[in-house]
This record gives structure tokens, sequence and C-alpha cells, in this order.
């Protein structure tokens, strides 16, 4: 089956600084790759998703890019904020389940200090 | 706006006990999961469902057992509560893509 595997398990960085979080996996047919953010006492909650025919993906001060060959997919958040301070994981399927069932990274908890 | 709603926020029970915990969801949603969410562990799958009264297990089902009578509702059991199952406890759904979950429940057996 599926395994995940993300680090650093913490980070902490100064406002206004960038942030990258990286994530493994073993299954080489998985096809859809969604990252969550998880505020202290919410939801985990989707902040942005990549298929395996794209290599990058963007959505204002967060990206997601993947590297199919490395099986590796990084969270990048440029400008970062105090609002940014979550915990944030990481996902992917397995190829016999499609889309439906996710293995989860174990999170980071990533602080933005002002 | 997909709404999965979990019917406890907080819970505590007695160890021995048999516990329920119930989600449901708005969206006409066919999957429907069950996770366990410890410290440093992530979310790990309990249980999904894919219809129906069909089921699941998935990496962690010892303890538990679930229920999926109709399409919107989907229940997770713990048949005799024990100290170790203390935890969070969330519910998802999706169609096809992005998990949509609920606000979980924080279980603590004492």
């Amino acid at each position: 089956g599926e395994n995940v595997e993300q680090h650093p398990s913490t980070l902490s960085v100064q406002e206004g600084d960038s942030a990258v979080i990286k994530c493994t996996y073993s299954d080489s047919a998985s096809n859809y790759f969604p990252w969550y953010k998880q505020e202290l006492g919410k939801r985990p909650q989707l902040i942005i998703d990549i298929r395996s025919n794209v290599g990058e993906k963007k959505d204002q001060r967060i990206a997601v890019t993947l590297n199919k060959t490395a099986k590796h997919f990084s969270l990048h958040i440029t400008e970062t904020q105090p609002e940014d301070s979550a915990v944030y994981f990481c996902a992917a399927p397995g190829a016999d389940t499609g889309f439906q069932k996710l293995v989860f990274g174990t999170g980071t908890r990533l602080l933005v200090s002002p | 706006d997909v709404k999965v709603t979990q019917s406890s926020r907080y819970l505590v029970k007695r160890t021995g006990e048999k516990v329920f915990l119930e989600c449901v969801q708005d969206m006409d949603h066919e999957n429907m999961f069950w996770y366990r969410q410890d410290p440093g562990l992530g979310l790990r799958l309990i249980y999904f469902s894919y219809d129906v009264k069909m089921k699941e297990k998935g990496d962690i089902p010892e303890g538990y057992s679930v229920s999926r009578e109709k399409k919107e509702r989907f229940s997770l059991i713990l048949e005799s509560a024990s100290t170790n199952q203390t935890s969070m406890y969330l519910c998802a759904s999706t169609s096809f893509g992005p998990q949509h979950f609920g606000d979980g429940t924080r279980l603590s057996i004492l």
C-alpha cells in the first residue's frame, strides 16, 4: 500500500520568509496529491491539490510542485504571515482506490513569528 | 458549501462502554471516512464506506466497527471502549476528489 513521509515535523519562520514542506510517497501509480491546513481546534481544510499530469500549481502565495520521478511533492508558502501558522498535512492515494482513499503524512507544525 | 456534521465536539465515556460517534453529510457523497488523529501520527484511517451498507477496513480497524444504513450518515462504533481509544476522531466525505472534514469529536475514555 501507499506510504507517505512528511518533513519537517516542525518549522519556525519569521513573517515574510518562505516555508517549504516536503512529502515523499511510495506508490508510483498515485495520481492526486492534496494539501490540508488545520488551524488549532479546527477541521482540516484543503488549501491546494495537484494531479500527476501537472508539475506545478500556484494559488496566490501557495504553490505545490510534483516530481514524479523522485516521488515527492512539496508545498511552498511565500511571504508567510502569522495566520499561516497551523499544521499542514500532505496526502496521496493508493492506485487501487483512485482518489477515494488517502494516506496522510504525519503533519508539519508551521509557526510564523511576527 | 459542503457540510459534514459530527454529533459531538467533546465526549467522555468509561472503559467498557459501547460508544457511538455519528457523522452526517449533506452533499450526497458516496464515500465517507472515519479517521483517528493523534499527535505525531497524523490522520489514520479506521474505516471507510463507498456506498450504503458497504464498508472497508482502513489501517487501524481493531476495536471499531461502522454502520452506514443511509447514504448521508456514517457511524463509528467502539464496541468496548478502552483508554487507548482516547483521541480526536474526524469524519470526512467525498464524491470524487478532495475530502471534506467535520469538526471532529474529542473522545476521552476514563
